[in-house]
């Protein structure tokens, strides 16, 4: 079964940084784009970016391209959504999703880990 | 980058209505626009791939159509449980972007 298990909910402060993992099973990890979404309070889902964990080829939305920092370690399996000093904006629901291989839909999702940036 | 644009940004039916969600691609995305559903509190699911590929599990009451830049989903017979907000997605190209959302609540 397939499964992307992500790491616990975290309050920080501005200014702190952070990093969310999210570790897939059930499947062969270096073989699929695996990326995240942000989800704001109350918004709609965007797409933040992609990485295959085989070759760490990744591709980011303007939107976050230089505010966040996506990796994977494919000797266990696990991806990485990271910041270097977060902002109160930064709240917000973030889930990893794997990109099925034909289509490029999002076949899997994590659980989501619920980020809260307060002083 | 290519922008989605979702119509409506919510809408009210009553169970057994029909209900017709629209997506529009600033550029040809081929055939790669997908429909999620998210219920609150949970991630979102895939119901349809590749503009009218249902997936496994999805009932048959939910179907897609489109092509080029104009894509549709459509609930034949809306449900109790179909209540939750639906977003289009493109997979054409990167970066992925998502449609606004459409709420479906029950009137």
């Amino acid at each position: 079964e397939v499964q992307l298990v992500q790491s616990g909910a975290e309050v920080k402060k501005p200014g702190e940084s952070l990093k969310i993992s999210c570790k897939g099973s059930g499947y062969t990890f270096t073989n699929y784009w695996i990326g995240w979404v942000r989800q704001m309070p109350g918004k709609g889902l965007e797409w933040m970016g992609i990485i295959y964990p085989d070759d760490s080829d990744t591709r980011y939305s303007a939107s976050f391209e230089g505010q966040v920092t996506i990796s994977a370690d494919k000797s266990i399996s696990t991806a990485y959504l990271q910041w270097s000093s977060l902002k109160a904006s930064d709240t917000a629901m973030y889930f990893c999703a794997r990109e099925h291989g034909s289509g490029s839909y999002i076949d899997y999702w994590g659980q989501g880990t619920l980020v809260t940036v307060s002083s | 980058d290519i922008q989605m644009t979702q119509s409506p940004s919510s809408l009210s039916a009553s169970v057994g209505d029909r209900v017709t969600i629209t997506c529009r691609a600033s550029q040809s995305i081929r055939g790669y626009l997908n429909w999620y559903q998210q219920k609150p509190g949970k991630a979102p699911k895939v119901l349809i791939s590749s503009v009218s590929s249902l997936q496994g599990g999805v009932p048959s009451r939910f179907s897609g159509s489109g092509s080029g830049t104009d894509f549709t989903l459509t609930i034949s017979s809306l449900q109790p449980e179909d209540f939750a907000t639906y977003y289009c997605q493109q997979s054409s190209s990167t970066p992925r972007t998502f449609g606004g959302g459409t709420k479906v609540e029950i009137k």
